[in-house]
C-alpha cells in the first residue's frame, strides 16, 4: 500500500444500527494513526490518535483499532444517531513531525 | 470554541489577482503550521509547512512562487495565492498542532477560493 486509502467511500445507515470503516495504510516509515470527524461547515475535530500495534481507543459511542504490521485502522461507532453524519477522515503520520497524510474520507450518513 | 482560526471562509477573485487567506493559533504558540488543499472527490493533500522566522518547506509540485507563505509570528501563518488562475480554484485548508508527542491537529474552518 502506497497511500492511505478508506473504505466505504460512503456509508447510509439507520438510526441505531452499528457501522464500521477501514483505512488502510503504509506499515513503513509510521509514526502515528489519526481519525478526524469533519461535519459540513466545520472544522475536523481529532477523535483519536493512536501509535501502538494492537492499540485500542474509545471515546463515548466511537472506538478505533490499530495494526501497524499490517496496515490498518478500523472505526467503530455503536448506535449510530443522526448527529454522528459526518465525513470520516483518517490520516498516517510518518516521521516528519506533523505531516499526515490523508485518506479520501467516509461519508456517514445516519437517517432518522 | 475554536482553536485555529481561518479567514476568509470564501473568496472569489478575479484572474491574475493575488488572495491573502489567514490562519491564526488562538489557544498556543505555534511555530509550525500546515497548508492543505482538497479537490473535489479528493483527500485533503499537504501543499507546505509553515515554520515561524523561516522558509516554509514546499512539498513536491507545490510552487512555492505562486504560493508564498509567510509565518511571522508564532500564532499567525498567511498563505498567498499569487496571480490567481481558475486552476487554483479549490479549497484551502491550515492546522496546527500543539508542542509535544502524538498530539491531535486543530484545523481552521478552511476557505473555498473560486477563480474567475
Amino acid at each position: 500500500i502506497l497511500n492511505v486509502e478508506q473504505s466505504p467511500q460512503s456509508l447510509h445507515v439507520q438510526e441505531g444500527d452499528s457501522t464500521n470503516f477501514t483505512c488502510s495504510f503504509p506499515s513503513s516509515n509510521f509514526y502515528a494513526l489519526h481519525w478526524y470527524r469533519w461535519e459540513t461547515a466545520k472544522s475536523p475535530e481529532a477523535l483519536f490518535v493512536m501509535t501502538l500495534n494492537g492499540d485500542e481507543k474509545k471515546k463515548g459511542r466511537i472506538s478505533a483499532t490499530l495494526n501497524t504490521k499490517e496496515g490498518y485502522s478500523y472505526l467503530y461507532i455503536k448506535g449510530s444517531q443522526p448527529e454522528d453524519s459526518a465525513t470520516y477522515l483518517c490520516a498516517q503520520e510518518g516521521t516528519s513531525y506533523g505531516k499526515l497524510t490523508f485518506g479520501q474520507g467516509t461519508i456517514l450518513t445516519v437517517h432518522p | 470554541g475554536a482553536v485555529v482560526s481561518q479567514h476568509p471562509s470564501w473568496v472569489i477573485c478575479k484572474s491574475g489577482t493575488s488572495v491573502k487567506i489567514e490562519c491564526r493559533s488562538l489557544d498556543f504558540q505555534a511555530t509550525t503550521m500546515f497548508w492543505y488543499r482538497q479537490f473535489p472527490k479528493q483527500s485533503l493533500m499537504l501543499m507546505a509547512t509553515s515554520n515561524e522566522g523561516s522558509k516554509a518547506t514546499y512539498e513536491q509540485g507545490v510552487e512555492k512562487d505562486k504560493f508564498l507563505i509567510n509565518h511571522a509570528s508564532l500564532t499567525l501563518s498567511t498563505l498567498t495565492v499569487t496571480s490567481a488562475h481558475p486552476e487554483d480554484s479549490s479549497f484551502y485548508i491550515c492546522s496546527a498542532r500543539r508542542p509535544g508527542m502524538n498530539t491531535e491537529a486543530f484545523f481552521g474552518q478552511g476557505t473555498r477560493l473560486t477563480v474567475v
